[in-house]
């Protein structure tokens, strides 16, 4: 069974302060991670995708997320906020074989100040 | 990136009535898509799995018998609603499994979404 935990339904954070959005998985193999972002009333985009490459993963829009098989957390970064990056972020993790559906995270809403 | 089209975008209809939502792969190939479900404020539930030329699989509690799934190519799949009731109303989201590149690779790539609305 896998699972995934975000510890914050909601951050708020001031535009060009850093952002920290923390996941914490539950897998029975070594797990595929991915981050998505969902702006409202659009669709889910891929941020960053963790396959068992490197444990850093850098993405889209200057999000990084780094994977760390310790603490079985894979927490979102970004140097700095922009207001154009407040929306929905889901952490999610991929079934290990087979069908490799994707678990969804309840969900974090980032918000920015301007 | 892959792009995932589904049609249509929106659509309201009257209690007792079917609805169809396509999900397709514009420039891809997809074996498996994924369906899900996203109530307001909420996560995304998977569905159900769609297999092309099989039968799809559906998650525990969804009746298959009310959200069929038809993976007619490999690049088509559709969601009939039928006989939709209020409680169906929704937001459904496809997504569309790209293995080009190989397993370790692999991605989903997700539709807009549908947002039904069951008066």
């Amino acid at each position: 069974a896998q699972s995934v935990t975000q510890l914050d339904s909601h951050v708020s954070v001031s535009e060009g302060t850093p952002v920290l959005l923390r996941c914490n998985y539950s897998s029975s193999y070594s797990p595929s991670l991915f981050w998505y972002v969902q702006h409202p009333n659009k669709g889910l985009q891929l941020l960053l995708k963790y396959t068992s490459a490197a444990t850093l993963v850098k993405g889209i829009n200057g999000f990084e997320a780094e994977f760390k098989k310790s603490e079985t957390s894979f927490h979102l970064t970004k140097p700095s906020a922009h207001m154009s990056d407040a929306a929905e972020y889901f952490c999610v993790v991929s079934m290990d074989t087979g069908r490799r559906a994707l678990t969804f995270g309840s969900g974090t809403r980032l918000q920015v100040q301007p | 990136g892959a792009v995932v089209s589904q049609h249509p975008s929106w659509v309201i209809c009257k209690s007792g009535t079917s609805v169809k939502i396509e999900c397709r792969s514009l420039d891809f190939q997809a074996t498996t898509m994924f369906w899900y479900r996203q109530f307001p404020k909420q996560s995304l539930m998977l569905m159900a799995t769609s297999n092309e030329g099989s039968k799809a699989t559906y998650e525990q509690g969804v009746e298959k018998d009310k959200f069929l799934i038809n993976h007619a190519s490999l690049t088509l799949s559709t969601l009939t609603v039928t006989s939709a009731h209020p409680e169906d109303s929704s937001f459904y989201i496809c997504s569309a499994r790209d293995r080009r590149g190989g397993e370790r690779l692999e991605t989903q790539y997700f539709g807009p979404g549908t947002r039904l609305l069951v008066l």
